[in-house]
């Protein structure tokens, strides 16, 4: 089956860098996505890797290894705005993408 | 990038009624996609529309309960029939095209069944 997992919640504080962790196990690869969401609201894109290494788009960094199946997230200079869910997917074989559950960050003073 | 208009945004409805939630985006895309998210959830996928033809639903999900129709490659509806208060919940579109770097959302529609 498919499989993608990341954790559920993380706690990190204003101002701190935090990384948070997806891997997946999917029929087929064709590229990873980040998206932001905010309670209530429509998640929006932050991300998009198809090639192994590091992008890096202003305070956002995501970073893929096709080979581990595995992909982080890398918050740098927390604001209390980025209090958000994160979400992790990825588009299989049949372009669908398979979403993780999301990791709820929590940013504390 | 593509911009795309859902509606409504919010409802409250009646048990054994239906709902139909539109879907306009404003470019022509491959792939147009219908999510349901519980509250602090992640998305579900209910269907992949596909433009003429019917759409392609995930298990868990069939047509008579939620008919899609999708007549051009830039709209789409969805609709929730019969409802009970187990269809409360936020439904999502989406657009893609095929080798796209990103997935495009509407505002959600918020659905609430009493």
């Amino acid at each position: 089956g498919q499989n993608i997992d990341q954790p559920t919640e993380m706690t990190a504080t204003e101002g701190a860098i935090v990384q948070i962790n997806c891997t997946y196990q999917t029929s087929g690869f064709n590229g990873l996505f980040w998206y932001q969401q905010h309670a209530g609201e429509a998640p929006t894109f932050l991300s998009y890797n198809v090639l192994d290494g590091l992008e890096e788009k202003g305070r956002f960094s995501s970073f893929l290894s096709r080979s581990k199946g595995y992909s982080y997230l890398l918050l740098k200079e927390l604001q209390m705005k980025d209090s958000a869910s994160y979400l992790c997917a990825v588009k299989d074989s049949n372009y669908q993408l398979i979403w993780g559950a999301g990791t709820k960050l929590i940013i504390k003073p | 990038s593509a911009v795309i208009s859902q509606k409504p945004s919010r409802d409250i409805c009646q048990r054994g009624t239906s709902l139909t939630i539109q879907c306009q985006v404003d470019s022509q895309v491959t792939m147009m996609f219908w999510y349901r998210q519980q509250p602090g959830q992640s998305l579900t996928l209910i269907a992949t529309a596909n433009q003429g033809s019917e759409a392609t639903y995930e298990s868990g999900f069939v047509i008579d309960k939620f008919p899609i129709s999708r007549p051009n490659l830039t709209f789409s509806t969805l609709t929730v029939s019969n409802m009970s208060p187990e269809d409360s919940s936020i439904y999502l579109c989406s657009a893609a095209d095929r080798e796209g770097t990103e997935a495009f959302f509407g505002q959600g529609t918020r659905l609430t069944v009493v």
